[in-house]
């Protein structure tokens, strides 16, 4: 079993659709969460980290819910810009290795 | 260009060679982190330094893989023997201690394809 497991889609939506990813973890000493965004044949970079009380960044809302091992993020009024893939992403400590889910592929399309 | 920077940005070679690859990290950051990802998959943690000291290496790095941060600035990967099974994108990443979030931040990456 993967440490991380996320749905890999692809998500094909219309402009303006709602999304929802999800993502569980398997290991409970995870410390830190995030979800990372990686464009096609491009480096990861962080959208947002996740935090227990849930976070909000414009469009972007993401969930924790420890309990359970589960994170989600919901994308709002979706772009064509926000086609890419969504990484999912647990730490055990502060400045160690990530552990990335495969990925959810997004396409936003007009 | 103040980010991470590596090279080279692709690599072909054939089954059986060494190759070398080289991260420049953000100049501030002492943690430098090494991952491979493969087509469809997250990346893989290999191994991270906090300036010259390698501090863990996953079961992934086999004895072919080596590496190193000599004087905690730039790190070199090395393959030795390289199989085709290493084909994939080679990255890098590195943060600064003490950093509030654990963000790190990603280089471009080195592609490398074994025939």
């Amino acid at each position: 079993r993967k440490e991380v497991e996320q749905d890999p889609g692809p998500f094909n939506v219309p402009e303006g659709a709602t999304v929802a990813f999800n993502c569980t973890y398997s290991n409970s000493a995870s410390q830190s969460f995030f979800w990372y965004r990686q464009d096609c044949r491009k480096e990861p970079k962080l959208l947002m980290s996740v935090y227990s009380s849930g976070n909000e960044d414009g469009r972007f809302t993401a969930q924790l819910n420890r309990a359970s091992q589960y994170i989600s993020l919901l994308i709002r009024d979706s772009k064509l810009s926000d086609s890419a893939t969504y990484l999912c992403v647990v730490s055990y400590n502060q400045g160690g290795k990530l552990i990335f889910g495969q990925g959810t592929e997004l396409s936003v399309k007009p | 260009d103040t980010g991470v920077s590596q090279d080279p940005r692709h690599k072909i070679t054939k089954r059986g060679q060494n190759v070398t690859f080289r991260c420049d990290p953000i100049s501030e950051h002492n943690r430098l982190y090494w991952y491979r990802q493969t087509l469809g998959q997250g990346p893989e943690f290999l191994t991270y330094f906090q300036n010259e000291a390698q501090l863990e290496k996953s079961r992934l790095l086999s004895d072919r893989f080596s590496a190193e941060r000599p004087k905690g600035s730039f790190s070199t990967l090395e393959i030795q023997r390289t199989e085709q099974g290493d084909s994939a994108m080679y990255l890098c990443a590195s943060r600064e201690e003490g950093q509030e979030n654990n963000e790190q931040f990603f280089g471009p990456g080195t592609r490398l394809t074994v025939l």
